[in-house]
């Protein structure tokens, strides 16, 4: 049972215009969601992150949006840079399980095309 | 900002050797670290938990018999892949965790490790 979900495995978007990666989770539990980015043969960097108490965190060209109700957050690049081109990997966190463990989708990878 | 040096970053061994996977926090003090493994195009995949000076929480499906994962100190933690094969070939990534930083949860995350099994 995956409870993190990432159900595009890929996304083509033209430099300049917006990049939304989407991600749903299933565990009402996690409360606090992370968005990492992996090139090849790389381990993941920290991109940004959103505690449940709010809808909306921002960061530069980077802003992730939270939508309890759904079980739904999305990245939003804008504008993509061809450097932006990586894969996107969605977590979630459930701090009452006590060992802030990351439960990981499976990543979606995203092209900007110059 | 905080740095988690992994090495090798890549290994190719013979089946039934074991190889060993160290993974260091280099400017402050992990309690505790985490053991990923990502198959190609999959999620990546939490193989254990370790908390310096205890042993190992492994998830379930996990052997820990295979998968010898030591935390002694707080800023060393090693996996050794024990008795190889090729099914074992994945990437291993660890993750360091410095839980007075807030922002991330401060996770931090190794360059990652390629085994190959031959």
């Amino acid at each position: 049972d995956q409870q993190v979900k990432q159900n595009s495995p890929s996304l083509s978007v033209q430099e300049g215009r917006i990049s939304i990666l989407n991600c749903d989770y299933t565990n009402s539990m996690f409360d606090y969601f992370l968005w990492y980015k992996k090139y090849p043969a790389e381990g993941p960097t920290f991109l940004i992150s959103i505690s449940s108490i709010k809808d909306k965190n921002e960061d530069g060209r980077f802003t992730v949006f939270l939508n309890k109700s759904a079980k739904h957050l999305s990245l939003h690049i804008v504008p993509s840079q061809p450097g932006d081109s990586a894969v996107y990997f969605c977590a979630a966190s459930d701090p009452g399980a006590g060992s802030y463990q990351l439960t990981f989708g499976k990543g979606t990878k995203l092209s900007v095309i110059p | 900002g905080a740095v988690v040096s992994q090495h090798p970053s890549w290994v190719i061994c013979k089946s039934g050797t074991s190889v060993k996977i160290e993974c260091r926090s280099l400017d402050f003090q992990a309690t505790t670290m985490f053991w990923y493994r990502q198959f190609p195009k999959q999620s990546l995949m939490l193989m254990a938990t370790s908390n310096e000076g205890s042993k190992a929480t492994y998830e379930q499906g996990v052997e820990k018999d295979k998968f010898l994962i030591n935390h002694a100190s707080l800023t060393l933690s090693t996996l050794t892949v024990t008795s190889a094969h090729p099914e074992d070939s994945s990437f291993y990534i660890c993750s360091a965790a410095n839980y007075g930083q807030g922002y991330n949860y401060g996770y931090t995350f190794g360059s990652g490790t390629r085994l190959t099994v031959v």
